[in-house]
């Protein structure tokens, strides 16, 4: 079936410093999203990216398209406390479910 | 509302006990989706939604768990005969299209079952 393969599981990260995770997956995708899920709540799109090779950000944070429609990944710049949460990636097939990867979980010393 | 409403937003339930669980999608969104959050993993799939296609059940873990949905708006999930392990977050969502992958969580009900 399909699987998203989303990397790091967690990270530590100090205040201000740059922060990147991917998802990998052996199926090609129609689109790519990173969605964060701050605790107790339900999980809110970030970015959202429909295009092979497409570069969008939003603020603070990047996303990328791969080439080969296998794989995306997320930066995160000059990170502040509240980016503290838990990152996922998720990728649609045309007309089919979305699929979720396990999740990044983002702790950050201040 | 604007958002997706889910409800309860907490339910505590003996073992054996059947539990409904209630979505109210943005209006308008033709597909609803159910995941399953179990404390500190993603998010697994349980079944969607689309229009009057037939769902796509091919997530739901077992045949006490079922979900419908009515007029093509409210759905309600519901887990028959519940076990410890269906103890988990199950949130819901919502989309505008089948195409759009932009889909909108409600903040999720949390089922405990003791």
């Amino acid at each position: 079936g399909q699987q998203l393969n989303q990397s790091p599981q967690s990270m530590f990260i100090q205040e201000g410093e740059d922060v990147s995770m991917n998802c990998t997956s052996s199926s090609i995708f129609n689109t790519w999203l990173w969605y964060k899920q701050d605790p107790g709540e339900g999980p809110v799109l970030l970015i959202a990216l429909y295009k092979a090779g497409e570069l969008t950000s939003n603020g603070r944070l990047t996303a990328q398209f791969g080439i080969t429609r296998k794989d995306s990944f997320l930066n995160i710049s000059a990170s502040i406390p509240s980016d503290v949460g838990i990152y996922f990636c998720a990728g649609r097939q045309y007309g089919n479910k979305l699929v979720f990867g396990a999740g990044t979980i983002l702790r950050v010393k201040s | 509302g604007a958002g997706v409403s889910q409800s309860p937003s907490n339910k505590v339930t003996e073992k054996g006990k059947d539990v409904e669980l209630r979505c109210d999608p943005i209006s308008g969104h033709t597909a609803l989706y159910w995941y399953r959050q179990s404390l500190g993993q993603g998010l697994e799939f349980l079944i969607y939604f689309q229009g009057n296609s037939a769902p796509d059940k091919s997530g739901l873990p077992s045949d006490r768990f079922s979900a419908e949905r009515t007029g093509g708006s409210v759905s309600t999930l519901t887990i028959q005969r519940t076990q410890q392990e269906d103890s988990a977050v199950y949130l819901c969502a919502s989309s505008l299209a089948p195409s759009d992958g932009e889909l909108f969580f409600g903040e999720g009900s949390r089922l405990t079952v003791l």
